[in-house]
């Protein structure tokens, strides 16, 4: 069973606008969440975190908010670029050092 | 220039044979992971060590055995018993103590049935 679920395989932004992908999860838990960004025939590399504790975190262009209530998470790109363009996963631990859980990633294509 | 390096990138292997993925890491790491992605599939955690001699199972280890004889080093061997074992196998590593934002991942190598 899913733990950590990805539910749009891909999604097509404009450059320049906002891209939001979204995340949902079903243990509770978790208590802290991550977003890594892969692009083809790489590693994922780490994007953005967030605790269980906050609802919104920023860095950037990038920011995540977390409503625990309703066990979802969402990354907002803004404004979104062509280097945006790969494979987002989102990811959750039990704490900020346990086993990560991973979704199944979603495919963002930045379109020119 | 540090860094985890993975080889080969692509691996290929026949029908009953046992094939070794290497990990190397120069960033003094404790913590050794190994992850399979499938396509269209999240990664999934194979086995980790998080410290020289010693290494525990995670959520698909069966069919797959790894070595952990250097700190630099894990080696995974896939083995005959794994019965799907074409996918794209992703090394990572992490110094003890710090949090997963600090988790490094290796480039992957991908491996194939013939």
């Amino acid at each position: 069973d899913q733990q950590v679920k990805q539910n749009s395989p891909s999604l097509s932004v404009q450059e320049g606008r906002i891209s939001i992908l979204n995340c949902d999860y079903t243990n509770s838990m978790f208590d802290y969440f991550l977003w890594y960004k892969k692009y083809p025939a790489e590693g994922p590399t780490f994007l953005i975190s967030i605790s269980s504790i906050k609802d919104k975190n920023e860095d950037g262009r990038f920011t995540v908010f977390l409503n625990k209530s309703a066990k979802h998470l969402s990354l907002h790109i803004v404004p979104s670029q062509p280097g945006d363009s790969a494979v987002y996963f989102c990811a959750a631990s039990m704490n900020r050092d346990d086993k990560i859980i991973f979704g199944k990633g979603t495919r963002l294509h930045i379109l020119p | 220039d540090g860094g985890i390096t993975q080889s080969p990138k692509y691996l290929f292997r026949k029908e009953g044979q046992n094939v070794t993925l290497s990990c190397e890491q120069n960033l003094n790491h404790d913590a050794m992971y190994w992850y399979r992605q499938d396509p269209g599939q999240g990664l999934r955690l194979i086995y980790y060590s998080q410290i020289v001699n010693d290494f525990q199972k995670g959520d698909i280890a069966e069919g797959y055995s790894v070595s952990r004889e250097k700190k630099e080093s894990f080696p995974l061997t896939v083995t005959s018993a794994q019965k799907n074992p074409t996918a794209f196998y992703l090394c990572a590593s992490r110094s003890s103590g710090t949090t997963n934002e600090k988790l490094f991942f290796g480039s992957g190598t991908q491996l194939s049935v013939l």
